[in-house]
């Protein structure tokens, strides 16, 4: 099984300024890795896929970038509504998620 | 729009099954597969079963392998996920998510799956 680690777990930013937020992949996943945003009670989101293709409807200020087994998800000008938890999900190899990255309000 | 409507939450016994029901609306029901993810307090999303909607063919998870059941029923656009032989660590937010070459593009609203004696 592909083991995916996200980093950091929890990361305290203010509004306006920017994330960044990796996920490493144990073997290669090549480009096959999809970024999701959760909210409480909410279920996740899909926001980036192919590493770095936003899905319909998420705004510019998304973006990632990756291959291979080192990928990064930016959020630039973060806005209130991107206060969340964010996953990684590599689809190589089936489906594994990371452990996720809590984007607080610093 | 495309939207997945599951069923609402349950409280089961340890032991007991539980049987999850995800309807599609908004597209065709069987150009998609579905995949079936959990969502256990503090712990990471994890896939426990795929389904070809369109031939009823599915791969299981090695963890959930023995308990789980994915079925589908085309005319209702509806599949199912059963778990049995429960236990309180099944306890969990359980989800269907449709399946876009492994890019999760829509999900369900969530099923909260209570275990507890």
């Amino acid at each position: 099984e592909i083991v995916m680690t996200q980093s950091p777990a929890t990361l305290s930013v203010s509004p306006g300024e920017r994330a960044t937020l990796s996920c490493r992949a144990s073997q290669s996943v090549s480009s096959s890795l999809a970024w999701y945003q959760q909210k409480p009670g909410q279920a996740p989101r899909l926001l980036i896929y192919g590493a770095s293709t936003r899905a319909t409807g998420i705004p510019a200020r998304f973006s990632g970038i990756g291959s291979g087994t080192e990928f990064t998800l930016t959020i630039s000008g973060l806005q209130s509504e991107d206060f969340a938890v964010y996953y990684c999900q590599q689809y190589n190899d089936w489906l594994t998620f990371g452990g996720g990255t809590k984007v607080e309000i610093k | 729009q495309v939207q997945l409507v599951q069923s609402g939450a349950e409280v089961k016994k340890p032991g007991a099954s539980v049987k999850v029901s995800c309807k599609a609306t908004g597209y065709t029901s069987t150009n998609y597969a579905m995949y079936w993810v959990r969502q256990a307090p503090g712990q990471r999303l994890e896939w426990m079963g795929w389904i070809n909607v369109g031939n009823g063919n599915t791969k299981y998870s090695q963890k959930f392998q023995v308990r789980v059941t994915i079925i589908r029923d085309t005319s209702a656009s509806t599949a199912y996920m059963e778990l049995s032989s429960l236990r309180s660590e099944d306890t969990a937010v359980y989800y269907c998510a449709r399946d876009n070459g492994g890019i999760l593009d829509h999900w369900g609203q969530g099923t909260l799956v209570t275990v507890s004696s």
